[in-house]
C-alpha cells in the first residue's frame, strides 16, 4: 500500500527565510513523486516532480525537491521565502505501471509567510 | 488550468436531491479524474476514467457514480446529496502516467 505523509499542517517562515516542508512516503514499488501548490480559491498547480534521473528536481518559483529513497522522503525547499509563497502544498505519490496512475496526497501543509 | 473547465463552479442543494457536476477538457488527455477535498484528509479520488465509457472506482466512490460518452466530458453525479458529500471538487486530467492537471473546482453545499 502507498501513503503519504506530510509533517506540519501548518508552517510559519519569515519573509527572505528558509522553506522546508516535509514529505514522506510509503510504497511498494519505486513511486513517481510531485509537489502541487493551491492558492486560495484555486486549483492545483504542479510545482516539480520526480519520475527518474536526477534526485534532485526542480521546479517553478524557485522551488527544489530531492528524492531521497534510503529515507523515503521528497522533501520541498526554497532558500528565500516571498510573501506570494503563501499557499497551501501538496506531496503526492503514484505508483507506474498501475493502470490510470492514480495520485495519493497527503493531507497538506499550509505555508504562512511573516513580513 | 490546461484547458480543464469545471460547472458550476458553486452549488447549494439540498439533502436528498440529485447533482450533477461536470468536467469538460480540450486537451484530448486519456485518462480524467474526480477529488474532493476535505480539511485534514487532502484529496481523495472518487472515480476515474481511462477511455471512453471505461471508468473505475477510486478511494471514496460511495454515494457517487460517473459516466464518460466523450473523451472530452466527465461528469460526476450524487445521486441523493447527502450532508457529508458537501466538498469541494476537483477535476484532473492526464495524457500519461505522469502528471495530472487540475480543474479550478466545484464548491458544493449540501443543505
Amino acid at each position: 500500500a502507498q501513503s503519504v505523509t506530510q509533517l506540519g499542517s501548518h508552517v510559519s517562515v519569515s519573509e527572505g527565510a528558509l522553506v522546508l516542508l516535509r514529505c514522506n512516503y510509503s510504497s511498494s514499488v519505486p513511486p513517481y513523486l510531485f509537489w502541487y501548490v493551491q492558492y486560495p480559491n484555486q486549483g492545483l498547480q504542479l510545482l516539480l516532480k520526480y519520475t527518474t534521473g536526477a534526485t534532485l528536481v526542480k521546479g517553478i518559483n524557485g522551488f527544489e525537491a530531492e528524492f531521497k529513497k534510503s529515507e523515503t522522503s521528497f522533501h520541498l525547499t526554497k532558500p528565500s521565502a516571498h510573501m506570494s509563497d503563501a499557499a497551501e502544498y501538496f506531496c503526492a505519490v503514484s505508483l507506474p505501471g498501475t493502470g490510470a496512475n492514480n495520485l495519493f496526497f497527503g493531507t497538506g501543509t499550509r505555508l504562512t509567510v511573516i513580513p | 488550468d490546461a484547458g480543464i473547465t469545471q460547472s458550476p463552479r458553486h452549488k447549494v442543494t439540498e439533502t436528498g436531491t440529485p447533482v450533477t457536476l461536470r468536467c469538460h477538457q480540450t486537451e484530448n488527455h486519456r485518462y480524467m479524474y474526480w477529488y474532493r477535498q476535505d480539511p485534514g484528509h487532502g484529496l481523495r479520488l472518487i472515480h476515474y476514467s481511462y477511455g471512453v465509457k471505461d471508468t473505475d472506482k477510486g478511494e471514496v466512490s460511495d454515494g457517487y457514480s460517473v459516466s464518460r460518452s466523450k473523451t472530452e466530458d466527465f461528469l460526476l453525479t450524487l445521486e441523493s446529496a447527502t450532508s457529508s458529500q458537501t466538498s469541494v471538487y476537483f477535476c484532473a486530467i492526464s495524457n500519461s502516467q505522469e502528471t495530472q492537471y487540475f480543474g479550478p473546482g466545484t464548491r458544493l453545499l449540501v443543505l
